[in-house]
């Protein structure tokens, strides 16, 4: 069974782009969360999805967003980027969701320039 | 809210030392709580896991006992390797939650000395 598959691994971008990042859930789950992960902060939630819906929301500002088709694959968007987004951005997935393990991809690392 | 508080680190041993990663958290009602290791270069891999009082998790020689009194979570190792060389994460789930957003403690860095 595939595991959660996260692209591209990683990213060079320049302060005011955007940038979009992708998620594959394993097969047949249908809850795909993303984490950003940097020194200082350490791990924080962005967002969850489950069946292409948003079901929770971390302290993001708006130009975080994302969100899950229908195959529940999930896209995550960055808007005007900026240095402090620098980071490894996981995805995670679980079947259900609720309170079950999730399965964490091996991130994307975004570096702002 | 929910927060989970993890022991400082880095914590460096000698190869087959008794290893504890202390965990305490901060949570209404009975939450889940997890292990997660982190491997350089690499995402989050579940380690154990526990859903309520006393239960116990295990796998490849780690253990964590839910502590309800202590609102603890401590992780074990009997021997450690240096392949075990990674950087722990605590973490918990809500029982109030509808959804499987996580609560990450700080990470523990942990180095194996041959």
């Amino acid at each position: 069974k595939a595991g959660v598959t996260q692209t591209p691994r990683y990213l060079i971008k320049t302060r005011g782009q955007q940038v979009t990042l992708s998620c594959s859930p394993i097969s047949g789950h249908r809850s795909v969360s993303w984490y950003q992960q940097t020194p200082g902060q350490g791990l924080q939630f962005l967002f969850e999805y489950f069946s292409e819906t948003q079901r929770n929301k971390g302290n993001f500002p708006g130009r975080f967003s994302g969100r899950q088709f229908s195959n529940s694959r999930s896209e995550m968007n960055v808007s005007t980027l900026e240095l402090g987004d620098s980071a490894l951005y996981l995805c995670a997935s679980s079947a259900t969701g609720g309170r079950t393990e999730a399965f964490f991809g091996q991130g994307t690392r975004l570096t702002v320039v | 809210g929910n927060s989970v508080t993890q022991m400082e680190g880095p914590v460096t041993l000698s190869e087959e030392a008794f290893l504890t990663i202390n965990c305490t958290y901060t949570a209404t009602g009975y939450p889940s709580l997890f292990w997660y290791v982190q491997y350089p270069g690499e995402g989050l891999q579940l380690l154990l896991k526990a859903t309520k009082a006393d239960d116990k998790g295990s796998n490849k020689g780690f253990e964590a006992t839910y502590r309800k009194e202590t609102t603890s979570f401590h992780l074990e190792k009997g021997s450690v390797q240096v392949s075990d060389s990674a950087v722990y994460f605590c973490a918990l789930i809500p029982r109030e939650t509808s959804g499987s957003r996580l609560t990450f403690g700080e990470g523990t860095q942990l180095t194996v000395n041959p």
